[in-house]
């Protein structure tokens, strides 16, 4: 069993669509990421958050400690939202090295 | 800079040389990492950096992988003698206190 699962592995969407794509972890942690990469290879950082729920835009992250929980949503999909969401723990609570979930390809057509 | 800055953005080699690839994580950031991601996978951790403190290098696949870091400034990993196996998106990431990372946008290596 990995230490970060995320589901689904393959999600397809129209447009509009609310998404939410699924992080569970084995590890304790002192904050999650979510990640999103576009096909060029480079990754930007969303959200990290060790608590509740943060919100930027249409995207909301929430996360429950005790279950060792995180959901990402994305509200009113766009095609431009379409890209690889990475889920990851660092490893010690000092801040270390991440350990990532194998990703979720997000596709959203017109 | 404002933000981490890898160096080149893509690079192509022959099967058998060695490669040098730059990052310059963010001004002031203790820690770097280099982490990289080979179609298809997901993403693996290769080396730590924290200050003065010697590197976690656990995650280094063979031997001809190597990095360096001078202080707290730019890092470079060298792979040599690459194989096509090392083809993958090799990315770097910095931060200062706590567990907060900020990413480059990797470099894409490419042994033909």
């Amino acid at each position: 069993k990995n230490e970060v699962e995320q589901s689904p592995q393959n999600l397809t969407a129209q447009e509009g669509e609310f998404i939410t794509i699924n992080c569970s972890y084995s590890v304790g942690i002192s904050a999650l990421h979510w990640l999103q990469q576009h096909p060029g290879g480079g990754i930007v950082s969303l959200f990290m958050l060790s608590s509740g729920k943060k919100k930027h835009g249409r995207l909301i992250a929430t996360i429950n400690i005790q279950e060792k929980h995180s959901s990402l949503h994305i509200t009113a999909s766009h095609p431009r939202d379409s890209a690889v969401y990475i889920c990851a723990v660092p490893r010690e609570t000092s801040g270390s090295r991440l350990t990532f979930g194998e990703g979720t390809q997000l596709t959203v057509n017109p | 800079g404002a933000g981490v800055s890898q160096s080149p953005s893509n690079k192509v080699t022959e099967k058998g040389k060695d490669v040098e690839l730059r990052c310059d994580p963010i001004s002031g950031h203790t820690a770097l990492y280099w982490y990289r991601q080979r179609l298809g996978q997901g993403l693996e951790f290769l080396i730590y950096f924290q200050g003065n403190s010697a590197p976690d290098k656990s995650g280094l696949p063979s031997d001809r992988f190597s990095a360096e870091r001078t202080g707290e400034s730019v890092s470079t990993l060298t792979i040599q003698r690459t194989q096509q196996e090392d083809s993958a998106v090799y990315l770097c990431a910095s931060s200062y206190i706590g567990p907060e990372a900020f990413f480059g946008q990797g470099t894409r290596l490419t042994v033909v």
